[in-house]
């Protein structure tokens, strides 16, 4: 079976500050993605990451993938109280259909 | 554009009685699924569906039935409810292998709260 471990699974920080959550797995994945999931809503793509190292930016938040396509990370420079919310790893592997998510880091950013 | 819709947003059972929760995409995916999520274990596949006619399960199946006869609808019944059934349900579809080698990038529905009691 194969498992994403998020860490840390919840981080309160002040505005400003620099943080970084990770995601990691002993199974190799053909695809990392990491949503972000506001309350009373569902999950909404930030984005996916396919190419090992491969390092992708989105404004203020960087994504990392591992050499080896096992683990990820997401780091987020100045956070921002918009920043507020669930974050998920998901993984998924080619010609499969059953993407598996990570339990989540809720981040809190206080103004 | 509609994306993923999910009736009812919030439910409550007794135990034992079924009811289906709807989703409905009008987005022509032809791959559905239902997760449901529960504080600290993220979001597990229930089931799961890449085109009309063709179901399979997830990690989490049992006490769970779906169907898919249209593309755009994918219901999931719960035939005898029970608290451990309690849970927020998310449906969400996918356009098979666009864009990036096979990943399925999911566009979720708002979700649907379910207590059993």
């Amino acid at each position: 079976t194969q498992l994403l471990e998020q860490s840390p699974q919840f981080l309160s920080i002040q505005e400003g500050e620099n943080l970084t959550v990770y995601c990691n797995s002993s199974s190799v994945f053909s695809s990392l993605q990491w949503y972000r999931q506001e309350p009373g809503e569902g999950p909404v793509l930030l984005v996916t990451v396919v190419t090992g190292g491969e390092v992708k930016k989105l404004k203020r938040l960087t994504f990392q993938f591992g050499d080896a396509r096992k683990d990820s990370s997401l780091h987020i420079t100045a956070a921002q109280p918009g920043d507020t919310g669930l974050y998920l790893c998901a993984g998924d592997n080619t010609g499969g259909f059953k993407t598996i998510f990570g339990a989540g880091t809720r981040l809190f950013v206080k103004a | 554009n509609a994306g993923v819709t999910q009736t009812p947003k919030f439910q409550v059972l007794k135990t034992g009685q079924s009811m289906t929760l709807q989703c409905a995409q009008d987005m022509n995916h032809e791959y559905m699924s239902w997760y449901r999520q529960d504080p600290g274990m993220g979001l597990r596949l229930i089931h799961y569906s890449v085109g009309a006619g063709i179901t399979d399960q997830g990690e989490v199946p049992n006490g769970y039935n779906v169907s898919r006869s249209t593309t755009e609808d994918f219901p999931l019944r719960l035939l005898s409810a029970a608290p451990s059934q309690t849970s927020v349900y998310f449906c969400a579809s996918a356009n098979l292998g666009v864009g990036f080698s096979g990943a399925n990038v999911l566009t979720f529905g708002a979700g649907s709260r379910l207590t059993v009691l």
